[in-house]
């Protein structure tokens, strides 16, 4: 069965950090691109940061950009999330997901096109 | 980037009801959009890609169409178990941008 198992969601101060773990079994993580995705309290889905199988590609969304920092060991099957300068706007269930099997290029960039399956997730609360 | 606009926010319907959610993207994506249900106090979970493929597993009931910038979700027969939010997703361009959610509830 295919896993994913966040942890390290907490309480930070703003100006703190966090690193959050993700741990899958169940597949060949090597294989598959990963992505973060985030859902602030009573609100939608936003896309934070990708990483792709060999770790040669990374991206983030705009509003994480110079403070997250994605990486991943695929003899561990981990992915972490480092997380620094923390802002109460960064409070969220962070949601660790696989990328779909195949990618998609588009203008220079080549991402996941899909997100299949999500972790349980792990919250994160920015506050002091 | 590129705005995704699902209407309605919510939604009431009886059992058995067909229940339909547009998605708009800000510019033509083709068929890179995607589907997610998402149960309360659970992670989302992936329905139907490339706009209209039924992903493994997922019943029949449920059915994506469109392209460009105008998509459509639809449930054919409403269940209890339906009860969630629904997101719509683009992966045509960086960043990866979602719907605002429908929220689907029983009437």
């Amino acid at each position: 069965e295919v896993q994913l198992v966040e942890s390290g969601g907490g309480l930070v101060q703003p100006g703190g950090s966090l690193r959050l773990s993700c741990a899958a079994s169940g597949f060949t993580f090597s294989s598959y691109s990963m992505n973060w995705v985030r859902q602030a309290p009573g609100k939608g889905l936003e896309w934070v940061s990708y990483i792709s199988s060999s770790s040669r590609t990374i991206y983030y969304a705009d509003s994480v950009k110079g403070r997250f920092t994605i990486s991943r060991d695929n003899a561990e099957n981990s992915l972490y999330l480092q997380m620094n300068s923390l802002r109460a706007e960064d409070t969220a269930v962070y949601y660790c997901a696989r990328g779909s099997p195949l990618g998609y290029c588009n203008a220079g960039s080549c991402h996941s096109s899909w997100f299949d399956p999500w972790g349980q997730g792990t919250l994160v609360t920015v506050s002091s | 980037d590129i705005q995704m606009t699902q209407s309605p926010s919510s939604l009431s319907a009886s059992v058995g009801d067909r229940v339909t959610i547009t998605c708009q993207a800000s510019q033509d994506i083709s068929n890179y959009l995607n589907w997610y249900q998402q149960k309360p106090g659970k992670a989302p979970n992936l329905l139907i890609y490339d706009a209209s493929n039924l992903e493994t597993g997922v019943p029949s009931r449920f059915s994506g169409s469109g392209s460009g910038t105008d998509f459509t979700f639809t449930i054919s027969s409403l269940q209890p178990e339906d009860i969630a939010t629904y997101y719509c997703q683009q992966y045509d361009n960086l960043p990866l941008t979602f719907g605002g959610g429908t929220k689907v509830e029983i009437k």
